[in-house]
């Protein structure tokens, strides 16, 4: 059982929805992350959150919009969006200010999300 | 600025022989740490390796060893004697600690591992 789940595992959705992704870390962690990965591009940091508090956006477009209620749930509301947002959507934890373990990212599963 | 570059877009190779995946790293920082991951058709990343940048010691674990040179920036990953299981994607992370933690890692693009039987 992976330490970071999340859900949908798949969606689908028109340009005019609205919806949530959304992630849970069972590992104890204080950090978590939003990945994107498209097709042929690197793996791209979104949003950090560390205590519950967002600390980078990586000029992430606002129809993408973070939610951080405690340091186990993080969500990833989805607006408007366009075909090209189409992608895998990875969500991560890691315990930051850990010497021992050096600040190792855990990823789960991911969202595959196709914008139609 | 920190960047990974996988140069291996794609390798593909018959089952039982070894491979070696390249990965070669640039940072400014003195203090770092290095990951690989990899990634199966279903998606998720996982978790294979961590080095420090003090720590140049290379690492075996089972078919898996991982050779660490700061001299030339590279941290090569070799599988011996493939499996059609070990095919996936496998990425090399860079992660400075200079930033104070939390900053996310820096991923180099991939290298799809195919393993024929």
């Amino acid at each position: 059982e992976t330490g970071v789940t999340q859900t949908p595992r798949h969606l689908v959705m028109g340009m005019t929805n609205k919806k949530s992704l959304k992630c849970e870390q069972h590992l104890g962690h204080n950090a978590m992350y939003w990945y994107k990965q498209s097709a042929k591009k690197p793996l791209e940091l979104m949003f950090v959150y560390s205590l519950e508090e967002r600390v980078e956006n990586n000029s992430v477009p606002s129809r993408f919009s973070p939610e951080c209620p405690n340091s186990s749930h993080l969500f990833l509301h989805l607006h408007t969006l366009q075909p090209e947002d189409s992608a895998l959507y990875l969500c991560a934890s890691s315990q930051e200010g850990d010497r021992v373990g050096g600040n190792t990212i855990y990823f789960g599963e991911g969202s595959w999300l196709t914008v139609v | 600025a920190q960047k990974v570059t996988q140069a291996q877009t794609e390798i593909s190779v018959v089952e039982k022989e070894d491979v070696t995946l390249d990965c070669v790293y640039e940072t400014r920082d003195t203090t770092y740490y290095l990951f690989w991951y990899k990634q199966p058709p279903s998606g998720e990343l996982v978790f294979l390796i961590r080095r420090n940048s003090f720590d140049e010691q290379n690492e075996i674990s089972g078919r898996y060893s991982w050779n660490f040179q700061k001299s030339t920036s590279s941290f090569n990953f070799t599988i011996t004697a493939s499996q059609v299981v070990d095919s996936a994607v496998y990425f090399c992370a860079l992660s400075e600690v200079s930033g104070g933690g939390a900053d996310g890692l820096t991923f180099g693009k991939g290298t799809h591992l195919i393993i024929q039987p």
